[in-house]
């Protein structure tokens, strides 16, 4: 089994749907990430937390919010989407300033 | 302002040598990684750098120079696998953040 996992894999949604997308670790980390890649623009961090209830705000958070209510889970929701949040989500866990190890992706699609 | 610049693409030949390079400016430095990325995939980790030098694991290495900024990865005995992207990210700022390069996309051929 994987240890970091994302559902969905891939999501057609319209504007001004509310999406969520969830992700699980079996790693045992503290730290966990979201973030969206751009073609020409690398990941971009959106939210990131280091402990359960702890929340902070990346270089794009406008539009997005997150949820760490356990250790292993850490859930990113577009409140009402829109077309350029049309992307692929990662999410990652690390223990520290180490290595960070990423999930699957979600492609989102935002018509 | 935070800047890190790759080139975009590069191409290379089965059982070369490529060296994908990297300058990075960032508001300050706590360590920089290489991720190998296949299209449609999740960023794997090849290497870590926080000490000026060379670090070697297998048919990869890595160099960083903290004073210029500067930092490359060397892809010896090019396989075909290889083709991917490699991204550069650097470990920066209070809450060391990983700040990622658009990244670079190597070909290899035959």
């Amino acid at each position: 089994d994987a240890d970091v996992t994302q559902t969905p894999r891939n999501r057609i949604t319209k504007t001004g749907k509310r999406i969520m997308l969830e992700c699980s670790q079996t790693k045992g980390h503290d730290r966990m990430y979201w973030y969206r890649q751009d073609p020409g623009l690398g990941l971009r961090l959106i939210y990131y937390s280091f402990d359960v209830k702890d929340i902070n705000k990346g270089e794009i958070s406008d539009g997005y919010s997150v949820s760490r209510q356990a250790q292993a889970k850490f859930s990113l929701s577009l409140e009402s989407a829109i077309p350029n949040q049309t992307a692929l989500y990662f999410c990652a866990t690390s223990v520290d300033n180490l290595e960070q190890f990423f999930g699957p992706g979600t492609r989102l699609t935002v018509l | 302002g935070q800047n890190i610049d790759q080139p975009t693409e590069m191409t290379a030949t089965e059982g070369a040598i490529v060296q994908i390079n990297c300058t990075y400016q960032t508001s300050g430095f706590n360590g920089l990684f290489w991720y190998q990325q296949h299209a449609g995939e999740a960023p794997t980790f090849l290497s870590y750098n926080v000490l000026d030098g060379l670090e070697e694991k297998g048919r990869f290495s890595s160099f960083l120079s903290r004073s210029k900024g500067y930092s490359y990865l060397l892809l010896k005995e090019l396989q075909m696998k290889d083709s991917a992207s490699y991204l550069c990210a650097v470990l920066s700022g209070g809450y060391n953040k990983l700040i990622f390069g658009a990244g670079t996309r190597l070909a290899v051929h035959p």
